[in-house]
This record gives C-alpha cells, sequence and structure tokens, in this order.
C-alpha cells in the first residue's frame, strides 16, 4: 500500500462547476497535509495547508481533513480553465510523502 | 511567500561530463532541503533529503556518489551530477522546508539534457 493515494484521473470538470480530489494516506501518526498544484513543465506550486479536522478554505478553495477516516480532500469552486493542472497531495508524518497526483481538466 | 531559486534553470552537456545545480531558500532559513527529479509526465521522485551540516539522505535505488548533495548553510543546497549520461536527462527540482512539519517550498527547476 501506497503512503498516499490518489486517483490519477483524469478528471474533466467545465467552466464554473466544484472540482472534488480526493487523497487518503496510510501513517496515522501524520500531522501535516498540503496540496500543490503542478502545471504542464514547471514545479509545483503550494496552495493549501491543512493541520486540524474539519474544513479550512482560501478563496475558492476548500481544503478537508478527517483524521479518523485518513482522508483529505481538496474542492475548487467556480473552476477555471486556468485551474487545469496536476494537484499533488502531500502528507508529513514521520517523513514527507507525496502523491502521484490528480491531473484536473477545466473545460471552457 | 517563501521563495526557493535554482540555478541553471536549463543546462545542456555532454555526456561524460558533470553539472552542479544550486537551490537557494531566499527570504527564510531552510533546516532540510528535498532533491526530486521527474520524467515527462511521471510524477515527482524524491531522490535524496540533506538537512544543513549533515550527509545527505539517499532514497533506495538514488547512487550517492553519482548524484552528490552538499547542503553547506541554511540556505543553499547543491546537487552534482557526475559523470552524466543521457539517462540522466530529466527535471531536477529541489524544495526547502522552514522546519520539521512545515510544508516544503520549490525551486523552479532545472532541465537537465545530455547529449
Amino acid at each position: 500500500q501506497k503512503e498516499v493515494e490518489q486517483n490519477s484521473g483524469p478528471l474533466s470538470v467545465p467552466e464554473g462547476a466544484i472540482a472534488s480530489l480526493n487523497c487518503t494516506y496510510s501513517d496515522r501518526v501524520s500531522q501535516s497535509f498540503f496540496w500543490y498544484r503542478q502545471y504542464s513543465g514547471k514545479s509545483p506550486e503550494l496552495i493549501m495547508s491543512i493541520y486540524s479536522n474539519g474544513d479550512k478554505e482560501d478563496g475558492r478553495f476548500t481544503a478537508q481533513l478527517n483524521k479518523a477516516s485518513q482522508y483529505v480532500s481538496l474542492l475548487i469552486r467556480d473552476s477555471q480553465p486556468s485551474d487545469s493542472a496536476t494537484y499533488l497531495c502531500a502528507v508529513k508524518g514521520n517523513q514527507f510523502y507525496f502523491g502521484t497526483g490528480t491531473s484536473l481538466t477545466v473545460i471552457p | 511567500g517563501a521563495v526557493v531559486s535554482q540555478h541553471p534553470s536549463w543546462v545542456i552537456c555532454k555526456s561524460g561530463t558533470s553539472v552542479k545545480i544550486e537551490c537557494r531558500s531566499l527570504d527564510f532559513q531552510a533546516t532540510t532541503m528535498f532533491w526530486y527529479r521527474q520524467f515527462p509526465k511521471q510524477s515527482l521522485m524524491l531522490m535524496a533529503t540533506s538537512n544543513e551540516g549533515s550527509k545527505a539522505t539517499y532514497e533506495q535505488g538514488v547512487e550517492k556518489d553519482k548524484f552528490l548533495i552538499n547542503h553547506a548553510s541554511l540556505t543553499l543546497s547543491t546537487l552534482t551530477v557526475t559523470s552524466a549520461h543521457p539517462e540522466d536527462s530529466s527535471f531536477y527540482i529541489c524544495s526547502a522546508a522552514p522546519g520539521p512539519n512545515h510544508e516544503q517550498y520549490f525551486g523552479p527547476g532545472t532541465r537537465l539534457t545530455v547529449t
């Protein structure tokens, strides 16, 4: 079992819709959770961090964490074509683990 | 936000030569720096983790004598690809973290082409 699992996608949503990206992790001692966005040919960019159970909102982005279920998600409201990218989930426990990423395409 | 720079952004070298890539944290001190490699359309692959003043920890399958890492200060880490071969051609990305439980901030990456 991988430490961090994400659906590779591709996930396609129409412009203006909500995109939902999901991530599960295996290490129960994980304390820090991050979402990164990576455009093709570029390096990852941090967009959200979350440390406690519940929701954290930042603009159009909402991160949700459920430690009991070992689940973290990212919701993107009012999706825009510029949101088209690969989204990486990262989890920090004793070590830092990245998922393989979910490719998102927002269709105009 | 925290800024990490990498230099050079791209480099072309001949097979058998060595290439050094620099990674700098510009506005924070990085206790830990990470080096990744990414092939086209593939996910990030962690190569090694380095802490300032100590030897790097390499991931399984990464040759430490080929990929030399030096984390000389809290703001600078270097990766030297020694005796480069065409199969070393890849996108090399560094990241830096201000502390052990902090997020990683990525540099813009270095695209290496070995001819």
